[in-house]
């Protein structure tokens, strides 16, 4: 049983359309992470959601709309794609808010053409 | 800021060589610092961590000391395997700070039977 799915694991699209990654975690955890590991390979955190609630929203561009319908998934939406949104996005998830031991999904890879 | 930098890889080694991989940080606080570790396919899991100075973290033949005087925490194996073939992760966080996770770039390390 996989503990933190996202999906789609990969996706090739074209600049301008509106894309979602799907992620869910069946550990039980309140707290759920999207982030952005781009070409030089750094992970960078995006946003943060505890029991459903938005806690940390890095500087990211308003085209990204992350969405918790539960606390046990945490959906990526992305309007009108760039170039520059080509890269890998972890989603992750802990056992409580503030917590610095994550667990990772296998990440979903981006290409925007 | 706080900040994490580790060698680049890939680094390729036989089977039963010794590893090392570098990392250094910058942090304003004091931070505890993590070891992940990436397998083929797979999220990022947690490998190691120390949370204070001196203290050392070990996990499946893995250690990493926390050195403050040279604001280090090197990942180190005696003998390593194939199944050790991964991207590797140091990252830091402070309690000040939320606990958010700062990660290294990832060092890609292949073991070659």
């Amino acid at each position: 049983d996989t503990a933190v799915s996202q999906t789609p694991k990969y996706l090739v699209t074209q600049m301008g359309n509106d894309k979602s990654i799907k992620c869910e975690q069946n550990l039980g955890h309140d707290t759920m992470y999207w982030y952005k590991q781009d070409s030089k390979k750094f992970l960078k955190i995006m946003f943060s959601y505890n029991n459903k609630e938005l806690i940390i929203n890095e500087t990211v561009p308003n085209r990204f709309s992350p969405k918790s319908p539960d606390k046990a998934h945490l959906n990526l939406h992305i309007n009108s794609l760039e170039l520059g949104d080509s890269a890998v996005y972890f989603c992750a998830s802990s056992l409580v808010s503030g917590a610095n031991v994550l667990t990772f999904g296998a990440g979903s890879r981006l290409t925007v053409l | 800021g706080n900040s994490v930098t580790q060698m680049e890889g890939p680094v390729t080694l036989s089977e039963e060589a010794f590893l090392t991989i570098n990392c250094t940080y910058t942090a304003t606080g004091y931070p505890s610092l993590f070891w992940y570790v990436q397998y083929p396919g797979e999220g990022l899991q947690l490998l190691l961590k120390a949370t204070k100075a001196d203290d050392k973290g070990s996990n499946k033949g893995f250690e990493a000391t926390y050195r403050k005087e040279t604001t280090s925490f090197h990942l180190e194996k005696g003998s390593v395997q194939v199944s050790d073939s991964a991207v590797y992760f140091c990252a830091l966080s402070v309690r000040a700070a939320g606990n958010k996770l700062t990660f290294g770039g990832g060092t890609r390390v292949l073991v070659k039977p």
